[in-house]
């Protein structure tokens, strides 16, 4: 089954960029999902950065968005997450996930408006500090 | 501000069953799906869609809707089930972007 990995540095200079890379294992980057990035600070809830389906087409949360790239390489089957001008605010757990927007029911059928994420990376700590 | 309305925290004796809310304009659109999350772990997903379960998800975790609000069941809590439990849409804007609600702290008795 599909396998997410995180990996990049853990800690980042204030004002400088987060570089994180999601290799995937046991399945295509190119199948029909959205490879997404959601981030948990310490002791908080969950936050949704963003995502890219294997197209390149991207959605990002609007409250990042001036910051964030999301990019895909299918040669290596991995995507990646850059954030810049990053703050102490950005100090997080970062995970990245598969995402979808349908399912199959049980009787076969397609099912739209479905979204969620079905596979995790088991999360990488990002420190923001000088 | 999250667009996805959650209680902070709840509690369930053992054995009893719990309702985990979600409320949010989105969720009239679209399905919520749930979460399951303990310390120091990676969330996983426990209902999707109108009322899916993953492989692996015991039959006591069961999802509902109505309206502008999602519910995650638990009917019989056990112990294990002590965890943070974080629902997640599609947003209400119609731009395809993701939305999480806050949370909330479930704890068994």
């Amino acid at each position: 089954q599909v396998q997410l990995q995180e990996s990049g540095p853990g800690l980042v200079k204030p004002s400088g960029t987060l570089s994180l890379t999601c290799a995937v294992s046991g399945g295509s980057i190119s199948s029909s999902n959205w490879w997404s990035w959601v981030r948990q600070p310490p002791g908080k809830g969950l936050e949704w950065i963003g995502e890219i389906y294997h197209s390149g087409s991207t959605n990002y949360n609007p409250s990042l968005k001036s910051r964030v790239t999301i990019s895909v390489d299918k040669s290596k089957n991995q995507f990646s997450l850059k954030l810049s001008s990053v703050t102490a605010a950005d100090t997080a757990v970062y995970y990245c996930a598969r995402g979808l927007d349908h399912y199959y029911d049980s009787s076969g059928y397609y099912v739209d408006g479905g979204y969620y994420m079905d596979v995790w990376g088991k999360g990488t700590t990002v420190t923001v500090s000088s | 501000s999250s667009e996805l309305t959650q209680d902070p925290a709840v509690s369930v004796a053992l054995g009893q069953t719990v309702r985990i809310t979600c409320q949010g304009d989105s969720l009239r659109s679209y399905y919520a799906s749930w979460y399951q999350q303990k310390p120091g772990q990676a969330p996983v997903l426990v209902i999707y869609g109108k009322n899916n379960r993953p492989s692996g998800i015991p039959d006591r975790f069961s999802g509902s809707s109505s309206g502008n609000t999602a519910s995650l069941t638990i009917t019989g809590a056990q112990a294990e089930d002590e965890a943070d439990y974080y629902c997640n849409s599609r947003d209400s804007s119609g731009n395809h972007l993701g939305v999480f609600g806050g949370g909330t702290k479930l704890t068994v008795l």
